[in-house]
């Protein structure tokens, strides 16, 4: 079975600095996705990235970059330039196969200090 | 265009009831997904529906189920309602049944079961 695991529960960040959450997943699947998806206090989910599998090369979204370690089922995500905007709950997760069904960790609350 | 809906936005029901959530996903969207999000389990996968029918389910007892009819809103339900069953119940919609295709997400029905 398909896991995902977050091991930072909470990260703190000053505003304008640079922040790394963590992300580690187990599949035996060769194709799938992974995804970090922002939820803020209003409770919407926000697809921030997304990463193919079998592209070797790590996507990026303005601030929000991935470091996508195959091998090591390693997936994390940098935000640079940090805003107070971006505090919110932070969910890595995995999706594979011809399904649009969601695994996700446990997630890492993200704050920002002024 | 017009996002994910869902209605209601808030509930309270008592144990032993049953409830109905429905979710409206984006137009020309044939893909639905319900996920239980709770502080103890975190964000769990119900069920997957795409063109009217049930494609993948998560492990979650019988007193779930869900619908989708044919323009695409989603229904689900719970029967004999349980306090454990308080959540935020969230929908996501997609183009297609693929991780490829990005899913949106719903603002989410909060489930208060006293």
């Amino acid at each position: 079975a398909q896991t995902v695991t977050q091991s930072q529960p909470e990260m703190s960040v000053q505003e304008a600095e640079t922040v790394t959450l963590s992300c580690t997943y187990d599949t035996s699947e060769s194709d799938y996705y992974l995804f970090w998806y922002k939820q803020p206090p209003s409770r919407q989910m926000i697809l921030v990235i997304r990463q193919e599998a079998y592209k070797q090369q790590n996507a990026t979204e303005n601030r929000f970059s991935v470091n996508f370690q195959k091998a090591a089922k390693s997936f994390s995500l940098k935000i640079s330039d940090s805003q107070l905007g971006d505090a919110a709950m932070y969910f890595c997760a995995y999706s594979g196969g011809a399904t649009n069904k969601l695994i996700f960790g446990t997630g890492t609350l993200l704050a920002v200090q002024p | 265009k017009a996002g994910v809906t869902q209605t209601p936005r808030y509930l309270i029901k008592t144990r032993g009831q049953q409830v109905t959530l429905s979710c409206s996903p984006i137009s020309g969207h044939r893909s639905v997904s319900w996920y239980q999000q709770t502080p103890g389990q975190g964000l769990q996968f119900l069920f997957e529906y795409f063109s009217e029918t049930q494609r993948n389910k998560g492990n979650f007892p019988g007193r779930f189920s869900g619908r989708q009819f044919s323009n695409s809103r989603s229904e689900m339900n719970v029967s004999t309602l349980e306090l454990g069953d308080s959540a935020l119940y969230l929908c996501a919609s997609s183009f297609q049944l693929a991780g490829s295709y990005e899913q949106y997400f719903g603002p989410g029905t909060r489930l208060t079961v006293t």
